[in-house]
């Protein structure tokens, strides 16, 4: 089944603590990327991926890393979480042709106390 | 910068009812994007309209794309509650990102 996973879907986690939320994709997509949501805020951008190892930034990238060793991984790494990076994270893919369409994950619920 | 206005905001109506929803910008899209997200879950695509004055169907939902591709409209037909959720459009911004709108909340009582 063509499908984005993301891992885990739910964390609780205490300021500082390093975190890692995983994200793959079994379509062979080239463009990859991660969004944030909350509410009145809608769906923000935070980093994309255009292919392995060529990453930028979205709207809202501070607080946040990622990576791209492999085509079907994405990473989404927080250094040092503060509360106001709770929210819920989406990891998406697609193919990087018209019409540019991408496939969401499930989510993963991030608490920050 | 390039936003995506949804309106309205929330819509609350009656199993049967029709309805629309539509997605506007300042901007010319490139292409744009409808999602339909549940609770808890991920956004799910629905349709992609690419060309000025397309018009799409998908069972009861009726897309279209206005002729200058600034602007875009879903179209529900009978609404029933398994149509309840957000909708969301989307477009590429730029060469590499994307811009959402901030949804309709659609709520569907049977």
């Amino acid at each position: 089944e063509a499908q984005v996973t993301q891992n885990p879907r739910y964390l609780i986690t205490v300021t500082g603590k390093k975190l890692t939320v995983t994200c793959s994709q079994n379509m062979n997509h080239e463009y990859m990327s991660w969004y944030r949501q909350d509410p009145g805020l809608g769906l923000r951008q935070i980093y994309y991926s255009m292919n392995v190892e060529v990453t930028d930034k979205g709207d809202v990238p501070e607080g946040y890393k990622v990576s791209r060793k492999e085509k079907r991984n994405f990473p989404l790494i927080l250094e040092s979480p503060s509360p106001n990076q709770t929210s819920l994270y989406f990891c998406a893919s697609g193919p990087w042709e018209g019409p540019y369409e991408q496939y969401f994950g499930p989510g993963t619920r991030l608490t920050v106390t | 910068t390039q936003l995506l206005e949804q309106s309205p905001q929330f819509l609350s109506i009656q199993e049967g009812e029709n309805l629309t929803v539509y997605c506007n910008s300042s901007s010319v899209f490139s292409s744009l994007q409808w999602y339909r997200q549940e609770p808890g879950e991920g956004p799910v695509l629905l349709v992609t309209v690419v060309t000025g004055g397309e018009v799409k169907k998908l069972k009861r939902l009726t897309f279209q794309f206005g002729d200058a591709r600034k602007d875009s409209s879903l179209h529900i037909t009978a609404a029933q509650p398994g149509d309840t959720g957000l909708y969301l459009c989307a477009s590429l911004r730029g060469t590499y990102k994307y811009i959402f709108g901030t949804g309709t909340r659609l709520k569907v009582l049977a």
